[in-house]
This record gives structure tokens, sequence and C-alpha cells, in this order.
């Protein structure tokens, strides 16, 4: 079994709100990844988590934060977005650090 | 800095028939190299993968090849169905540490009925 869930499918936020997005493996994967992506492009790497703990952080605006709460889950949590952070926003997991499966993916509109 | 160039950028074949797309990458340090469908609406998916200590593989439909010297791999889909059409990603990726996929810039396929 090779699935990586996400949820919410869609959201959409006002430039105030505050939301998460969840993200869960059960594959024991040791690391987790959030991607963004535009419309005709490919993924654009966010964050990585390795054993839980995060080891990269592409620059990424602090109105994006991410938490990994066991090795199971990660979640990303939004405030104060822009409407340029609409996106499909993936979850991938591997077991080394080269095979990566992907979620689904949340389609994000920030209004 | 690293890049991935993937060519075509829109394909169309006629169902039955064979689908190539091309990648060329820079770091010649890469050595692994996944492909992956994406349909609309949905996340990407690992279709095949190639090492490169292996100069081809295949899967049913799917192949890939991969030239480390000069530093392309290819994906073929022989006798393509409707359903194979998405767009398909190319990615390297190098063993030094590195957790970054170098993603190719994607090929829309279309397979006409």
């Amino acid at each position: 079994d090779t699935e990586v869930t996400q949820t919410p499918k869609h959201l959409v936020m006002g430039m105030t709100n505050k939301k998460s997005l969840k993200c869960e493996q059960h594959m024991g994967h040791r690391a987790m990844y959030w991607y963004k992506q535009k419309a005709k492009k490919p993924p654009e790497l966010m964050f990585v988590y390795s054993y839980e703990k995060l080891s990269i952080n592409e620059s990424v605006p602090s109105r994006f934060s991410p938490e990994c709460p066991n090795s199971s889950l990660l979640n990303l949590h939004l405030h104060a977005l822009q409407p340029e952070d609409s996106a499909l926003y993936l979850c991938a997991s591997s077991q080394a650090l080269d095979t990566q499966y992907f979620g689904p993916g949340t389609r994000l509109t920030v209004l | 800095g690293e890049n991935v160039e993937q060519h075509p950028s829109t394909l169309s074949v006629q169902e039955g028939d064979s689908a190539v797309i091309k990648c060329t990458y820079s770091d010649s340090a890469s050595n692994y190299f996944p492909w992956y469908k994406q349909e609309l609406g949905k996340g990407p998916q690992l279709i095949i993968d190639i090492r490169s200590n292996v100069g081809e593989k295949k899967d049913q439909r799917i192949a890939v090849t991969l030239n480390k010297t000069a530093k392309h791999f290819s994906l073929h889909i022989t006798e393509t169905q409707p359903e194979d059409s998405a767009v398909y990603f190319c990615a390297a990726w190098t063993a030094s540490g590195t957790y970054k996929y170098i993603f190719g810039t994607g090929t829309r396929l279309k397979v006409l009925a």
C-alpha cells in the first residue's frame, strides 16, 4: 500500500483566516514533504521532515507553518495568506530519500 | 544550478501508437530518475523509476531508458490508450544529502481515440 491521504480536498479561505491542511501516511516512511503546485507547473518543494524533524525549509514565508506531530502525520498551518498562495498543496512521503509517493493534494483558494 | 529539461511540452498521438518523452539532466551525480503521471485535479502518481546502475526498465506498456553518458532518460509508452492522457513529469535526484527532486517542466500527453 503506497497511499498518502490529505484533507481537506478543497479549501476556500479569506486572507484573515487561519486554517490547517492535514496529511497522513501509514507506510512507515521516515520522511514527509510539503509541495506547492501552480497550474501547468511542476511541484515546488516547501518543507521536508525527516524523522519528525524539520530538515529543509525552502525559504517559505512564515504565513506557512509546518508541524509533524508524529511519524505518520504532517500538518501545514495557514495564516494571513495572499491570493497568490492559491494552488494545489501536495504532501509526499518516502522511506529512503529518493522514491516519493504523493497524496491527492488540497486545492486551496485564497479570496 | 541543476536543472532538468523535458521535451516535448505537449504531445498528441493516436490511440494505439507509441509516445516518447525525453528528459536531460545537468548534474552528473544524479542517480535516481522517477516518472510521475498527473491526471487533472489529482496528485502525481509514480509510474516507473530507474537508477543509474540500470540502462532500461520495463513495466507492461511503460519503459524507461537511461543514457548516463549523455545525461538523458526517456519514457516510452506503447499501445497508448485514452486513459494515458495526462501530464507526465520526470525528475532527477542526487544521493548527496539533498532531499530535493529536480522536476522537469512536464509534458501534456493527449491520446486521441
